[in-house]
């Protein structure tokens, strides 16, 4: 059970728009800690796709975006190809005794149909 | 560039003792708010965090497995090292090295896939 949660799986046909959401809770997101986003095709290492909430890393095409808002935040991805076809998680700190320093969300598969 | 590339057995055996090592290139562990966790990775599961070593030295761990681990480094050699204890089957995983900047992991190792087997 991840500390952070995301939806196991998002679809959409190319071209199209797609959001995953990272809930969280008032030791982590809600407390006013930053969200980041990673991507990992298959049979690779995950890599930074939004820093800070909303920031792009160079590189990153800007059909990927950041939004965050309360306890949760969100990943949203436009012109939708067929590259983008890969599963993506959520991270940010958490300040709970009981818990991690940093948590990850349980990662959400993206299929391009 | 920044490049990181984690080493270390393939099989061990349960109980037995993992040892990682993460050497890096690019970029200097002393320096001011840089940061290399180790982070894995069951097959066909989620990213789990595991321990942080900061520029200043500090170090924190899984609440779940700081009994177990232990995360030191080598600045001379540019180098992590990650030791897990009574490894068990459920530890099969692949064990990523990562650096972060201002908690964003920014560059990432390969990955070396540990299977924990008798």
């Amino acid at each position: 059970q991840s500390v952070l949660t995301q939806p196991p799986s998002v679809s959409g046909a190319p071209g199209q728009r797609v959001t995953i959401s990272c809930t969280g809770s008032s030791s982590n997101i809600g407390a006013g800690y930053d969200v980041h986003w990673y991507q990992q095709l298959p049979g690779t290492a995950p890599k930074l796709l939004i820093y800070g909430n909303t920031n792009r890393p160079s590189g990153v095409p800007d059909r990927f975006s950041g939004s965050k808002s309360g306890t949760s935040a969100s990943l949203a991805i436009t012109g939708l190809q067929a590259e983008d076809e890969a599963d993506y998680y959520c991270q940010s700190y958490d300040n709970s005794l009981s818990g991690s320093p940093v948590v990850f969300g349980g990662g959400t598969k993206l299929t391009v149909l | 560039q920044v490049t990181l590339r984690e080493s270390g057995p393939a099989l061990v055996k349960p109980t037995q003792t993992l040892t990682l090592t993460c050497t890096f290139s690019g970029f200097t562990l002393d320096t001011s708010g840089l940061c290399v966790s180790w982070i894995r990775q069951p097959p066909g599961k989620a990213l789990e965090w595991l321990a942080r070593i900061d520029w200043d030295g500090d170090k924190y761990y899984s609440t779940s497995l700081k009994t177990r681990l232990t995360i030191s480094r080598d600045t001379s050699k540019n180098q992590v090292v990650l030791t897990m204890t009574n490894m068990d089957p459920v530890d099969t995983a692949t064990y990523y090295c990562a650096r972060s900047i201002a908690a964003a992991y920014d560059s990432w190792g390969q990955g070396t896939l540990v299977t924990v087997s008798s």
